[in-house]
């Protein structure tokens, strides 16, 4: 099935670094996603992005859905050993089709303390 | 709030066996429903979805079918198990017929090896 390209694949970071992440498409999407999965647990939302060039934050982490509506870009600041995790970007709606997801192929970030 | 439950968390079956893995949502009503498959390092796989009772849409061709028998419980089936059927699996929902996109809510998944 469709997915959507996210870079990078991993990064090994020291606590406190900044991290950034993005994920781009072929298709144009209605809505940006994206969702934090730690081992053996189902993904959680972070942030959700609804209209083009919007730019938000939720607490350290701040995303972006760009203005072609094909890519996106996730930001960590300070990041601590809790942000470990695998980061999923999501695309939702526009030539998907009804409330589906595509999912991108996701970023694992691990963080020395 | 809404809560979505999934269980069991973990299962191990031999091949060829069946299989009824068990989602149910809480606090909210016709929810649109998720059958999602994960394998090792991957990404997300769309198995199934439903826009309500007895309403199933399937997105690939496998070995796995679903059902939604009540409003809040879908169920994931197979008569007899695969190899390639080991993986993670995921339930999620969202509100149905709103206006914007919502995003999906995800369980804990069920994580399934087939001996």
């Amino acid at each position: 099935g469709q997915q959507l390209n996210q870079s990078p694949q991993s990064m090994f970071i020291q606590e406190g670094e900044d991290v950034s992440m993005n994920c781009t498409s072929s298709s144009i999407f209605n809505t940006w996603l994206w969702y934090k999965q730690d081992p053996g647990e189902g993904p959680v939302l972070l942030i959700a992005l609804y209209k083009a060039g919007e730019l938000t934050s939720n607490g350290r982490l701040t995303a972006q859905f760009g203005i072609t509506r094909k890519d996106s870009f996730l930001n960590i600041s300070a990041s601590i050993p809790s942000d470990v995790g695998i980061y999923f970007c999501a695309g939702q709606g526009g030539n998907t089709g009804f409330q589906k997801l595509v999912f991108g192929t996701g970023t694992r970030l691990l963080v020395s303390p | 709030s809404q809560t979505i439950h999934q269980w069991p968390a973990t299962l191990v079956q031999p091949v060829g066996s069946p299989l009824s893995l068990e989602c149910t949502v809480e606090g909210t009503s016709n929810p649109n429903l998720y059958w999602y498959r994960q394998a090792a390092g991957r990404g997300l796989q769309l198995l199934f979805y439903s826009v309500g009772i007895g309403q199933i849409s399937s997105e690939v061709p496998q070995n796995l079918s679903a059902s939604r028998p009540q409003d809040r419980q879908f169920i994931l089936s197979s008569k007899k198990l695969l190899l390639s059927d080991s993986g993670f699996y995921l339930c999620a929902w969202n509100p149905f017929g709103t206006v914007r996109d919502q995003p999906q809510h995800f369980g804990d998944g069920t994580r399934l090896s087939i001996l």
